[in-house]
């Protein structure tokens, strides 16, 4: 089984502002990470993807992040950040057998002030 | 994400009542999932179905709680007798056939439906 902690609920940061947003995950087995992107009253949206290869994943909006298998982490950056950014960040894994059944962490709230 | 459609956008029912929430995958997508969002809670994992036939059922509660997804039409959560601690956001999301490298694990999600029992 797998869990996934964000080690922050919420984020507050400045327009412009570099920001990046922690996630660590548990498992037994090799896993997929991704990270999904919630604003007020939608559903989510996919950011970006780790399946294999190169630990430096981009995605979307400027958005990207680093796998680091020893420590078991997936933290999201972004070098600069705007107003539009605010949402709600979800951090999820997956284990390679059972690819489609994504586990969640509990989500990192960021609010950009101006 | 207007590409899977789920409806009603927000339903509010009675303790007692029963609750029918409806999706419709992105076209081309044969498989459906569930996840219910609780209050400050991140997404948990429901149901996943294939038309037809119910793939993994393990995250759904043992009662009042059935899902389907029909040779025709949109798949279907059902939740009998409602209780406030059903109130939640549920998502739906699909996703293609096929391997991982064909995108198949990437699930695109509903915008969700919002249940408020009284």
């Amino acid at each position: 089984a797998q869990s996934v902690t964000q080690l922050d609920s919420q984020v507050p940061v400045f327009e412009e502002a570099p920001v990046e947003l922690r996630c660590n995950y548990s498992s037994s087995v090799s896993v997929y990470l991704f990270w999904y992107v919630q604003y007020p009253n939608q559903g989510l949206q996919l950011l970006l993807k780790y399946l294999s290869g190169s630990t430096l994943v981009k995605g979307i909006n400027g958005f990207e992040a680093e796998f680091n298998k020893s420590q078991t982490s997936f933290h999201l950056r972004k070098p600069s950040v705007h107003i539009s950014d605010t949402a709600e960040y979800f951090c999820a894994v997956s284990d390679r057998k059972g690819a489609q059944k994504l586990v969640f962490g509990q989500g990192t709230r960021l609010t950009i002030n101006p | 994400n207007a590409d899977v459609m789920q409806n009603p956008r927000h339903l509010v029912r009675r303790r007692g009542q029963e609750a029918r929430l409806r999706c419709s995958p992105m076209k081309g997508h044969s498989h459906v999932y569930w996840y219910r969002q609780l209050p400050e809670e991140g997404l948990k994992f429901m149901v996943y179905l294939q038309k037809e036939n119910i793939i993994d059922e393990s995250g759904m509660p043992k009662e009042r709680f059935s899902a389907e997804f029909p040779k025709e039409g949109p798949s279907i959560l059902r939740i009998q007798q409602v209780v406030r601690g059903d109130s939640a956001a549920y998502f739906c999301a699909s996703s293609p056939m096929g391997t991982v490298h064909s995108g198949a694990n990437v699930l695109t999600f509903g915008a969700g439906s919002r249940l408020t029992v009284l």
